[in-house]
């Protein structure tokens, strides 16, 4: 089946650095994707959409100069936070439709 | 605004026990439902999908219900077994953008 994969599986750093995450699709062509969020215990939460050849969509309350998303290429979608704090520290889960996910980035920022 | 809630949070239970997790949404106007289990700090594995004008769907022992008037959903797993341990997510999507609302999940833990 198709598969998507997330590099790096898990990032430390430090306060006030960027942070970027990759998502891949490996067998399949993706125009979209999507950014969801997880925070312990807690449900995961769309932050922003894809697109490939456009700029991302952002769902209200997510911040778009502090989490950049570029879709470079149909089987490649990044995510940086820039400036990453520690309440940025989540899981972060991408998405190619129709139901496929990658395996998340746990970003722990200290 | 739609909201999506799982009960329970959290359920241990014998191996070989048949049980239900529950899902309930506020706005009925979906366009499908999933249910996803998600090992921990793993992605996310699509267990079943109903589509709105479905009731059921079943895979194995696994089985589905909606039931969308009243904003529930139930997911049954018969004859449980230690590699059913994981957390189960309820998702909607409310039109064809593929977009999801999650629940809070269930944690499940079967013990042998």
């Amino acid at each position: 089946g198709a598969v998507v994969s997330q590099h790096p599986s898990r990032v430390i750093c430090k306060s006030g650095t960027s942070v970027k995450i990759e998502c891949r699709s490996l067998d399949f062509q993706a125009t979209t994707m999507f950014w969801y969020r997880q925070f312990p215990k807690q449900s995961l939460m769309l932050m922003a959409t894809s697109n490939e050849g456009s700029k991302a969509t952002y769902e209200q309350g997510v911040e778009k100069d502090k989490f950049l998303i570029n879709h470079a290429s149909l089987t490649l979608s990044t995510l940086t936070v820039t400036s990453a704090h520690p309440e940025d520290s989540s899981f972060y889960i991408c998405s190619a439709p129709p139901k496929y996910f990658g395996p998340g980035t746990r970003l722990t920022v200290l | 605004k739609q909201e999506v809630t799982q009960i329970p949070a959290a359920l241990s239970v014998p191996e070989g026990e048949n049980l239900v997790l529950n899902c309930s949404f506020t706005d009925s106007a979906i366009y499908n439902l999933q249910w996803f289990r998600q090992d921990p700090g793993k992605g996310l594995t699509s267990l079943l999908l109903i589509q709105s004008s479905q009731r059921e769907q079943t895979s194995g022992r696994l089985n589905a219900s909606l039931d969308k008037s009243s904003g529930r959903s139930t997911l049954y797993i018969a004859a449980s077994q230690p590699g059913d341990s994981a957390t189960y997510l309820c998702a909607l999507m409310m039109d064809s953008s593929y977009k999801l609302i999650f629940g809070s999940g269930t944690r499940l833990l079967v013990r042998p």
